[in-house]
């Protein structure tokens, strides 16, 4: 079945460091990819989505490309913040395998960002 | 245009009592999904409703669980007879229509079990 592998964390950075987060998936179909942040103690926000290969999301400084050949979607940011904290989730949603949007989720990675 | 809300925040049961979730969609929305997000894991999908139905219910536990949407008034998660393993955030999530390629997540409820 479908499923989606993200790196394992936590993730330390320090203020102003490259972030990426890397986001791998496997589907049959032709799914959207998204970026979901949750901030602690707080619900999912959706970060930014892709709904086509080559298709880049951004939202906030981050971005992602939807690459097809790769089947991969990871996240990245040039110049992180310490209110970037959180944990990321990466998430796939294949509406034509079972005719509504199904979201699957990576486990999530956690990110630190220390001053 | 308020999001999707849920309630309880956080709620405590004993072993072996009932717990009831509710989840008020975003105005307009008339799908709900629930998610279960075990500690340090990802969110794995419960259930997922329309108004009076129940679409895909392929995530829920066969026993003790049970979800409804009905005509009027909010979604209810319900769990009879909790146990410790229950304990986790339980989210909700709304979409306007069934193919709408974006779900909107609510604040979640945190279910402790002593």
């Amino acid at each position: 079945g479908d499923s989606v592998t993200q790196m394992e964390g936590p993730v330390t950075l320090s203020e102003e460091a490259f972030l990426t987060i890397n986001c791998t998936y496997t589907a049959t179909g032709y799914p959207s990819l998204f970026w979901y942040v949750q901030y602690p103690g707080e619900g999912l926000q959706l970060l930014l989505k892709a709904t086509k290969a080559d298709d880049k999301g951004s939202n906030k400084g981050f971005e992602a490309t939807y690459r097809k050949e790769t089947t991969s979607f990871h996240l990245e940011k040039g110049s992180v913040q310490v209110s970037d904290s959180a944990v990321y989730f990466c998430a796939l949603s294949d509406v034509g395998k079972t005719s509504y949007d199904k979201v699957i989720f990576g486990p999530g990675t956690s990110l630190s960002v220390i001053p | 245009n308020a999001g999707v809300m849920q309630n309880p925040r956080h709620l405590v049961r004993r072993r072996g009592q009932e717990a009831r979730l509710r989840c008020s969609p975003m105005k307009g929305h008339s799908h709900v999904y629930w998610y279960r997000q075990l500690p340090e894991e990802g969110l794995k999908f419960m259930v997922y409703l329309q108004k009076e139905n129940i679409i895909d219910e392929s995530g829920m536990p066969k026993e003790r669980f049970s979800a409804e949407f009905p005509k009027e008034g909010p979604s209810i998660l319900r769990i009879q007879q909790v146990v410790r393993g229950d304990s986790a955030a339980y989210f909700c999530a709304s979409s306007p229509r069934r193919e709408y390629n974006e779900q909107f997540f609510g604040p979640g409820t945190r279910l402790t079990v002593l």
